[in-house]
């Protein structure tokens, strides 16, 4: 089936630790977005990439890293510079960016606990 | 900064019609109503977006004012599984030199709960 696959679904980081959060897409779509989420709240856009080797900071982008090696492929890295870093982080993607008549499609998300 | 209002639960019995509405009062000319809802611990899930027109899906049905100042999204058939908390979001877009790209900017959303 065509969709989002994120992983792992829970992640568990020690203080002081990077951790690396996978999101693959095989939708074929252009842009990918990484956003976060806290308890009770919105979502929030950490970064995203409209095209391969190409990506640009959201409004919560510091502590986190990306890369765009591959367009099925969109990374997310969260350093130890990320001073509050348990959330529920979700990837996306949609077909076309800059297309508002496009939908972003979600994975299921990872789940991240600081021990 | 949402720019979207929504109220923050409803109930709704199995098997009728869920309305949820939304206020978009300053929505933009070219920008898109979306809904989204999201089950607790998983993905947002895309139900359907409009313009200007009333959409139809296989999901559900979006009424969007005349003014489009605001919408309301239709489930016709509630069913237990419909339960979940419902985002109405206004897209918003910003262009860079590479072309554009968009965030979707979610509220607090609606908390609906189908009751048997």
């Amino acid at each position: 089936d065509g969709g989002i696959t994120q992983s792992p679904k829970y992640l568990f980081r020690k203080e002081g630790q990077n951790v690396t959060l996978s999101c693959e897409q095989n939708l074929n779509h252009d842009a990918m977005y990484w956003y976060r989420q806290d308890p009770g709240q919105g979502l929030r856009l950490i970064y995203y990439s409209q095209i391969v080797n190409d990506f640009q900071k959201g409004d919560i982008a510091e502590g986190y890293s990306v890369s765009r090696e591959k367009k099925e492929s969109f990374p997310l890295t969260v350093t130890s510079a990320q001073k509050n870093p348990t959330a529920f982080y979700l990837c996306a993607s949609s077909s076309k960016a800059g297309d508002s008549n496009q939908p972003q499609h979600f994975g299921d998300g990872t789940r991240l606990s600081i021990l | 900064d949402a720019k979207t209002t929504q109220p923050t639960s409803m109930d709704c019995a199995e098997g009728r019609a869920a309305n949820l509405p939304c206020n978009h009062s300053t929505i933009s000319g070219n920008e898109y109503v979306y809904w989204y809802r999201q089950i607790h611990s998983q993905g947002p899930q895309y139900i359907i977006h409009g313009l200007k027109n009333n959409e139809t899906n296989e999901m559900a049905s979006l009424i969007i004012t005349e003014d489009r100042k605001s919408s309301t999204l239709i489930l016709p058939h509630a069913t237990l599984r419909d339960t979940a908390v419902y985002y109405c979001i206004v897209r918003v877009i910003s262009l860079s030199t590479q072309g554009g790209s968009e965030k979707l900017v979610f509220g607090k959303g609606t908390k609906l709960t189908v009751n048997p």
